[in-house]
């Protein structure tokens, strides 16, 4: 079946520091890969995707590549900021199943300190 | 922002009785779905709609019942709520269900079942 394995939280992390949320993920065919957030208080909302191969995803000074050889789909940022404290969540659909949903991760809380 | 409103937003129930929480869309789009947010095990599909009178189960079904009588409701009830149904329920959307499709959530409701 269809697995998503994100890195344990929480992490906090200082403004302005780098972040790296890793990502893998078990799925037979071809996934298309999703990284959502969360922010406090709210519903989950698509931050990035990547849908084939050597793909890179970005938004808002976020970037995920799509790397078939070590199934991963890791989250990366150069500077943090406060406002990014949330939970993110590591997301696939595999087209190969012939079921469409998603499976998410278990969620990476992430927490930026001044 | 997507049009989706969960009501209630919060609610507290006894053991044993019924519960019905209501997903309304305003965007017309084709496929819903139910998901329950636990710590420690992200969000898991509990049921989903691809269309009026149309669903299926999920992962995480068994205790959980859902009808759609019209393209923007979707409703998930619980026939005889039990403590291990307290959580945080999501309801989403989806236009379709290509690989690239975005889900949009709702804000949530949170149960807790005493």
């Amino acid at each position: 079946g269809n697995s998503v394995t994100q890195m344990e939280g929480p992490v906090t992390l200082s403004e302005e520091a780098f972040l790296t949320i890793n990502c893998t993920y078990t799925a037979t065919g071809y996934p298309s890969l999703f990284w959502y957030v969360q922010y406090p208080g709210e519903g989950l909302q698509l931050l990035l995707k990547a849908t084939k191969a050597d793909d890179k995803g970005s938004n808002k000074g976020f970037e995920a590549t799509y790397r078939k050889e070590t199934t991963s789909f890791h989250l990366e940022k150069g500077s943090v900021q406060v406002s990014d404290s949330a939970v993110y969540f590591c997301a696939l659909i595999n087209s190969g199943a012939g079921s469409y949903q998603l499976t998410f991760g278990k969620g990476t809380k992430l927490s930026v300190i001044p | 922002d997507a049009g989706i409103t969960q009501s209630p937003r919060h609610k507290v129930t006894e053991t044993g009785t019924p519960v019905t929480l209501r997903c309304h869309q305003t965007e017309n789009h084709r496929y819903m779905y139910w998901y329950r947010q636990d710590p420690g095990h992200g969000l898991r599909l509990i049921h989903y709609s691809y269309g009026v009178k149309d669903t299926d189960k999920g992962e995480v079904s068994d205790g959980y019942s859902v009808s759609r009588s019209k393209t923007e409701d979707f409703l998930l009830t619980l026939e005889s709520a039990t403590s291990s149904q307290t959580s945080v329920y999501f309801c989403a959307i989806s236009e379709s269900q290509a690989r690239n499709t975005e889900a949009f959530f709702g804000q949530g409701t949170r149960l807790t079942v005493v």
